[in-house]
């Protein structure tokens, strides 16, 4: 079945450095991609998303690139404030299913 | 434009006690999607309704728990009678459906049941 796998936290950076989270998937077809993130405290919101092969999302400085031949979608930020700290989750769109299928999620924390 | 919404935001209750769970979702959004999200992972489809209808419920525990989405809007999601092991975040989210970011889910702020 699809699946998604996501580099493993938690992550501890300070404030301005280059942030890379990893994500890889399995799927069959071509699925939808996602970066959701979840403050303390509060629901999953959007933060980007990718439709199709070589698709880059892009909001609040984050980016990631739907690379279909390495199947992955890497969320980046040049550089990280202290509100960036929350928890990451990189998700894709069961298109057969039409459900969300997430990773487990990568806590991000940044330090001034 | 208000934003998927959900009440209790907390629930603390006795195990084998009923529970219930209710979402309100994006105006014009017709479908609505039931995630478990336990701690420390991401969230689970529990069910899915098209409409009033439940086109996806299969991984809800149908002897304990049950959803209903009466008149295709507002949807209820109870648990009866709850275990410990029910303890997590209930999060409902809503999408179009159809049409151009059909796939793009909302979520709202989620209910965390704590089970006694």
């Amino acid at each position: 079945g699809n699946s998604v796998t996501q580099m493993e936290g938690p992550v501890t950076l300070s404030e301005e450095a280059f942030l890379t989270i990893n994500c890889t998937y399995t799927a069959t077809g071509y699925p939808s991609l996602f970066w959701y993130v979840q403050y303390p405290g509060e629901g999953l919101q959007l933060l980007l998303k990718a439709t199709k092969a070589d698709d880059k999302g892009s909001n609040k400085g984050f980016e990631a690139t739907y690379r279909k031949e390495t199947t992955s979608f890497h969320l980046e930020k040049g550089s990280v404030q202290v509100s960036d700290s929350a928890v990451y989750f990189c998700a894709l769109s069961d298109s057969g299913a039409q459900k969300l299928v997430f990773g487990q999620g990568t806590r991000l924390t940044i330090n001034p | 434009e208000a934003g998927v919404v959900q009440s209790p935001r907390y629930k603390i209750i006795e195990k084998k006690q009923p529970v219930a769970f209710w979402c309100n979702p994006i105006s014009g959004h017709n479908t609505l999607y039931w995630y478990l999200q336990n701690l420390g992972q991401g969230p689970e489809l529990l069910i899915r309704y098209e409409n009033e209808e439940a086109v996806d419920d299969s991984q809800l525990p149908k002897d304990r728990f049950s959803a209903e989405r009466l008149k295709g809007v507002d949807s209820t999601l109870k648990i009866q009678p709850a275990e410990l092991g029910d303890s997590a975040v209930y999060l409902c989210a809503s999408s179009l459906g159809a049409g151009e970011g059909a796939d793009t889910q909302y979520f709202g702020p989620g209910t965390r049941l704590t089970v006694l």
